[in-house]
């Protein structure tokens, strides 16, 4: 089993729409949780960042954290076609380094 | 900000080849890492220095592969000899903290091992 898991779509939406992103992980010492961006023929770019459980919002764009059951989310409102890209969540433990461990990504397309 | 950069951008060779990809990081960044990206295993860490200093080569999948950082504005790493199944995007990624802080990621390199 991984320790991060992720949809990989591709998952579809008309423009507008509210997209929601999910992943689950097994390791209960992350405690910093990432959703990074990935355009087509790009690297990644950091998109979102947590420390521990709640939520965090920024313009559009929504990341929650239940470190309980162990499960992260990204929610995109009012999606754009400048939306599509793959979106990697990632996550890692504190103190001093620690390996930042990615997801698969999901592949999102937003139709004008 | 000329931002990460790292060269060649493609690379087509065939197996048993040397290939050698490089990396210039952002200037100030301290932290550089290399990762491994395909469909099926995701991004994957292959291996992280601090200050120039390898901390993590646990990712390394073996011997065939290497890296180095002579000093803080560049890094190479480099496959020896080369196998179709290292086909991979390579992306090299900097950062002025630990992993867990921003990672700036480069254009990456598209390796095609024939």
């Amino acid at each position: 089993q991984k320790e991060v898991e992720q949809d990989p779509g591709p998952l579809s939406v008309p423009e507008g729409a509210i997209v929601s992103l999910n992943c689950t992980y097994s390791n209960s010492a992350f405690q910093y949780f990432m959703w990074y961006r990935q355009y087509s023929r790009k690297g990644p770019e950091l998109l979102m960042y947590t420390y521990s459980s709640g939520n965090k919002e920024d313009g559009r764009f929504t990341a929650q954290v239940d470190k309980s059951s162990k499960y992260i989310s990204l929610f995109i409102r009012d999606s754009q076609p400048s939306d599509s890209a793959t979106y990697l969540c990632a996550m890692s433990g504190s103190g001093g380094y620690q390996k930042v461990t990615f997801g698969t990504g999901t592949k999102l397309q937003v139709i004008p | 900000d000329a931002g990460v950069i790292q060269s060649p951008r493609h690379e087509v060779t065939e197996m048993g080849q040397e290939v050698t990809l490089r990396c210039k990081p952002i200037s100030g960044h301290n932290s550089l890492f290399w990762y491994r990206q395909t469909m099926m295993r995701g991004l994957e860490l292959l291996i992280y220095f601090n200050n120039n200093v390898p901390i993590d080569d646990s990712g390394m999948p073996e011997d065939r592969f290497s890296a180095k950082m002579p000093n803080a504005s560049f890094s190479t790493l480099k496959i020896q000899p080369s196998e179709p199944r290292d086909s991979a995007v390579y992306f090299c990624a900097s950062t002025s903290g630990t992993g867990a802080d921003t990672q700036y990621f480069g254009p990456g390199t598209r390796l095609t091992v024939l």
